[in-house]
């Protein structure tokens, strides 16, 4: 199984601030064919399911806040939240869709300092 | 507007066998690979398995001897069971819509969870 590695695991930052959420994984998410990182981002607020922010590493879904963004290729990703916005506390986490069976990484949990 | 609306038991015994069931309300069902997912108190996902409208089904190979998915395409409707419950089964469990006409896409639409607890 690919093994995604998420750090921190968790960070306080102030109202306004730049979040930044690294992934990194045990081998490539990278399809060398299509070029494109099978490697999504999720939200997951107290007591719901978690919801798609990106997918493709940067693709953002409908209707998520252009303050989120995805970045990187391979092994190593990043989620930024480019102004952190009260309701933006929640556990993040990636996930991988590159090879069977589908991994979550571990979550980081945002906080508002 | 893709809605998943799942229910089942909540409490069970050590041994005994989960069974939730997920209905999909609105978009297309079928070309979709429908997954379970769950997330133990205060931890991580882990994906379970998948099938799609054709029956074609993927386990997680950690759960694979205990676990199976079904679908009844008549009511746009699947099912996820779970044999020989431990406490470590004790998790939240979605139903997720997955990749279409590949199982390599992520999940874009969630249930709205069920709490199962293995408790004697």
């Amino acid at each position: 199984d690919i093994v995604l590695t998420q750090s921190p695991d968790s960070l306080a930052v102030s109202l306004g601030e730049r979040v930044a959420i690294n992934c990194k994984s045990s081998q490539t998410v990278l399809d060398s064919s299509t070029y494109n990182n099978y490697l999504a981002w999720y939200q997951q607020k107290s007591g719901q399911p978690p919801q798609l922010l990106l997918y493709w590493a940067s693709t953002r879904e409908s209707g998520v806040p252009g303050r989120f963004s995805g970045s990187g290729s391979a092994t190593d990703f990043t989620l930024t939240i480019s102004s952190l916005q009260a309701e933006d506390v929640a556990v993040y986490y990636c996930q991988q869709y590159y090879s069977a069976p589908p991994t979550f990484g571990q979550g980081t949990k945002v906080e508002v300092k | 507007q893709v809605q998943l609306q799942q229910w089942g038991a909540g409490l069970l015994k050590p041994s005994e066998t989960l069974s939730l069931t997920c209905a999909v309300y609105g978009g297309s069902f079928s070309g979709y690979y429908w997954s379970w997912i769950r997330q133990p108190p205060g931890k991580g996902l882990e994906w379970i398995g998948e099938i799609n409208n054709r029956r074609s089904t993927n386990y997680n190979p950690s759960l694979k001897s205990r676990v199976t998915v079904s679908v009844d395409t008549s009511t746009n409707q699947f099912s996820l069971r779970l044999t020989s419950l431990t406490a470590a089964d004790t998790a939240v469990y979605y139903c997720a819509r997955g990749g279409r006409y590949t199982t390599r896409g992520p999940n874009e639409y969630w249930g709205q969870g069920t709490l199962v607890t293995v408790s004697s």
